[in-house]
Order: C-alpha cells, then sequence, then structure tokens
C-alpha cells in the first residue's frame, strides 16, 4: 500500500491554457473524491465517483472543470480555460468498500498545486 | 443544510496544558463528523470520527472528541499537547443523502515550549 498518488506536485500554467491532473487512489479503494483548497480554507468538495461512475458534482463546478475515472482506478481531473481564480491545492481521495459502513474515512493525497499566472 | 462551524482560527496551548478545539455543526439529521489534521507539508489524516455509536469516540495520538447533540458540538480535546501536535485541524460533517463531506475553515493549533 503505497498511499494515493497525485501527478503533478506542481504545475504552473497561462491563463487560458488546458490542465490535466492525475490520481492514482489506493488500490482496491472505489471510492474516490476530488477536492480544491485554497490558503487559509479547508478542503471544498469538487465531485465524488464510486468504481467508475460519477456520483456527484459539486454546483460550485463550473463547467470548465471535468473528471473521469475511466475504469475505476486512477481518475483525472481536467480544468479548460484556466483562470487566476483556479490557482489552489488540488487534493484527491480515496476510500475502501466497506460493508455497513456510512461513512468512510478518506485517504488524501499529496495534492496537486496550480498556479495560474 | 449541513455545516460544520470551527469556532477559533487559531488556538495556542504550552506544551503538556490541554488542548480544545471547538467545533459545532449543523445537520437535520443524526450526522456523521469527523476530525482530521493536516501538518504542513503532508496530507490531510483522519484522526477520528463519529458515526451514531458512542458519543465519546477515541483517536490516534492521545485525541479525542465528544459529540453532544444538545449543543450541536463536536469538540476536539487532548489532555497534554505535545510539540508534534502543532498543525491545521479540521472538523468535517458528511452531508446526510449525499457523498459529499463538508470541511471547516480550519484551526491553527500553535504549541509552545
Amino acid at each position: 500500500d503505497t498511499g494515493v498518488s497525485q501527478d503533478p506536485r506542481h504545475k504552473i500554467t497561462k491563463r487560458g491554457q488546458n490542465v490535466t491532473f492525475r490520481c492514482d487512489p489506493i488500490s482496491e479503494h472505489n471510492r474516490l473524491y476530488w477536492y480544491r483548497q485554497t490558503l487559509g480554507q479547508g478542503p471544498e468538495f469538487l465531485t465524488y465517483f464510486q468504481n467508475e461512475a460519477q456520483l456527484e458534482k459539486s454546483r460550485l463546478l463550473s463547467d470548465r472543470f471535468s473528471a473521469e475515472r475511466p475504469k475505476g482506478s486512477f481518475s483525472t481531473l481536467e480544468i479548460q480555460r484556466t483562470e487566476q481564480g483556479d490557482s489552489a491545492m488540488y487534493l484527491c481521495a480515496s476510500s475502501p468498500r466497506l460493508a455497513g459502513e456510512t461513512a468512510y474515512e478518506q485517504y488524501f493525497g499529496p495534492g496537486t498545486r496550480l498556479t495560474v499566472t | 443544510a449541513q455545516s460544520v462551524t470551527q469556532l477559533d482560527s487559531h488556538v495556542s496551548v504550552s506544551e503538556g496544558t490541554p488542548v480544545l478545539l471547538r467545533c459545532n455543526y449543523s445537520s437535520s439529521y443524526s450526522p456523521s463528523l469527523f476530525w482530521y489534521v493536516q501538518h504542513p507539508n503532508k496530507g490531510l489524516q483522519l484522526l477520528l470520527k463519529y458515526t451514531s455509536a458512542a458519543t465519546l469516540v477515541k483517536g490516534i495520538n492521545g485525541f479525542e472528541a465528544e459529540f453532544k447533540k444538545s449543543e450541536t458540538s463536536f469538540h476536539l480535546t487532548k489532555p497534554s499537547a505535545h510539540m508534534s501536535d502543532a498543525a491545521e485541524y479540521f472538523c468535517v460533517v458528511r452531508a446526510s443523502g449525499t457523498y459529499k463531506y463538508i470541511f471547516g475553515t480550519g484551526t491553527r493549533l500553535k504549541v509552545l515550549a
């Protein structure tokens, strides 16, 4: 068990460019979450996958954001036409399938820090 | 709508003294509540969780939290602070009927030698 990994760890891009981040969850974790965290704030929920199905998406997420988890393993988060307000830490977390559980411990990755110039 | 409020953005304690980090929640249903810790340059880590079993929940590193429905609180405590406890702490509620987890704004704990 190597933990949740995210790539890249840092990304600097110019306004208007597209960026894509990757998250590799802990193997056999079927639940996967994306969050955004800005300075001085707690993580803000973006989206949730159960296996390959995207079951919930924040209304805060604009159409410029899209996420996929095509085979129920790794996931990607794409931001199109980046804006300076997109600068943040993007966190990925995964949770195992546990029978009878209603509240799942999330295992977080180290995050991808995005800077839009 | 569910939410959590962390009442203190910063808390300073001396090493060896008790820690109290306060969290109030808003939820229409019996909530699932968590505390996570974020050390500098490290990922978020679960300290403890409450899921309607015992109201006093014990977590890692000597932390515990008590669920008080009448006060809608879930405060985090530790009898004796250690220098390694210096970090950012987040109170989290799972929004009932959704897969969404709502984080508070965090409390930065400083431990003085």
